[in-house]
């Protein structure tokens, strides 16, 4: 069965840099969302979009943007980077019934 | 340096025991949940859910148990086995599948051979 893809699994910038993180959800799945999970932490819900419009907002920095296209995979920009933003960004997906599911996440590192 | 994260809690159980991880959550109007388990740098993985109109459900070895009078969630996972070894998060919904869900803190379960 189709998992939740995201593009690349590693990932190492400066600080100042800008990252984009990519995330190609289940097919059919009609909501996406974004996660933040530092080193031994649960994961931080930031953003999320249900059909292509954003619906929720979480603990999202304001040097971070995300969007979702037409063919429904989304994109988080992340500029100005800090040490702090080091961790793992996990997409996932849904359906209006349920179904989440995450993928394998992006594991950024800011030197 | 690294910034160290928060200690998860731990429990460790021996190869062939039962384990139980327990989750308290906050918002009483939550009414779906959910328990995932994610092994080191891999995304959270599903393994059972519940409705807030049932109290008990059962998977292949792993049993959830729903307690909405003292807001609780447990997770029993039977004859423990060394690949059950990971962190496990309960996690919560208010609303629809187009939802976010808010995690609860996760809990370290080691399985002793």
């Amino acid at each position: 069965a189709a998992g939740v893809i995201q593009s690349p699994r590693h990932l190492i910038k400066e600080k100042r840099e800008t990252a984009t993180l990519k995330c190609y959800p289940i097919p059919r799945h009609d909501t996406v969302y974004w996660y933040q999970q530092g080193p031994g932490q649960d994961p931080q819900f930031l953003i999320s979009f249900y059909e292509k419009m954003q619906s929720d907002k979480g603990s999202i920095p304001d040097r971070f943007s995300a969007q979702q296209f037409s063919d429904y995979h989304s994109e988080l920009n992340m500029s100005s980077l800090e040490l702090g933003d080091s961790a793992l960004y996990f997409c996932a997906s849904s359906t209006r019934w349920g179904g989440y599911t995450f993928g394998s996440g992006t594991r950024l590192t800011v030197v | 340096g690294e910034s160290v994260g928060l200690h998860l809690p731990t429990l460790s159980v021996q190869e062939g025991d039962n384990s139980i991880i327990n989750c308290a959550y906050s918002n009483s109007a939550s009414d779906y949940f959910i328990w995932y388990k994610q092994e080191s740098g891999k995304g959270p993985q599903f393994i059972i859910d519940i409705r807030s109109n049932m109290d008990k459900r059962q998977g292949q070895r792993v049993t959830v148990l729903l307690n909405k009078t003292v807001k609780h969630l447990s997770l029993q996972i039977a004859a423990t086995q060394p690949g059950d070894s990971a962190v496990y998060f309960c996690a919560e919904i208010v609303g629809s599948g187009n939802t976010p869900l808010v995690f609860g803190k996760g809990t370290r379960l080691s399985v002793i051979a």
